[in-house]
């Protein structure tokens, strides 16, 4: 089982520029969610999916917007990249008995 | 507004002493994580803790939870330098099962 993986691992982006990131898990949760970490803020949630086909906001949802593909993939698109969204992005899932939610790798997104 | 503080923010440890990290969270919470991050790295499930008094162990960690005060700790015993790393505790909100906040991490290092 791979778990959970997110592309890409780096990127860098113009003021302006989209781009979405992508994250998929093996292992049959129902939920997903995106985080975003920042230096001595720990992680915030920026949107979670509950199940297939429905999505929800968290502490920090504006300027991104989501997509719950199918079970497996849970995306997270930037419409318009600003420098505020340079940050680490975590994807996270979770069955619904396990509680634990268990993260991707992270992507490392540069916005100049 | 659920919070969540940890401290110390920073610890610097010799190897072989005790020490105690502190994970308060503001209202009533279904469930209390610690986590463990490696510089770079993704996050690690360390310990799920359920219920008021509840107490898990592994290794040279062992954190407990008090609702009650609206306290975890996470204690180590004879440290050791491959525990050096960031450490976060996060909290999910009642009824709103699955998002996670989290706090600002702890990070702490283990010298010779």
């Amino acid at each position: 089982n791979a778990g959970v993986t997110q592309t890409p691992k780096f990127q860098v982006l113009k003021t302006g520029q989209s781009m979405t990131l992508q994250c998929a898990q093996d292992m049959n949760h129902n939920s997903m969610y995106w985080y975003r970490q920042d230096p001595g803020m720990g992680l915030r949630l920026i949107y979670y999916s509950a199940s297939e086909g429905t999505t929800d906001k968290g502490e920090v949802p504006n300027g991104y917007n989501v997509s719950r593909l199918n079970k497996r993939e849970f995306s997270l698109r930037l419409e318009s990249a600003a420098p505020s969204q340079t940050s680490v992005y975590f994807c996270a899932s979770s069955s619904d008995r396990a509680y634990e939610q268990y993260f991707g790798p992270g992507t490392r997104l540069t916005v100049t | 507004e659920l919070k969540v503080e940890q401290n110390p923010l920073f610890l610097s440890m010799q190897e072989g002493k005790n020490y105690t990290i502190y994970c308060n969270y503001s209202t009533t919470s279904d469930r209390l994580y610690w986590y463990r991050q490696d510089p770079g790295k993704s996050l690690e499930s360390l310990f799920v803790l359920l219920s008021n008094g509840a107490v898990k162990q592994e290794g040279r960690l062992m954190a407990s939870l008090d609702t009650k005060a609206r306290l975890s700790t996470l204690h180590i015993t004879a440290a050791v330098h491959d525990l050096s790393a960031t450490y976060f505790c996060a909290v999910d909100r009642r009824n709103q099962g699955g998002k996670l906040i989290f706090g600002q991490g702890t990070e702490l290092s283990v010298k010779p």
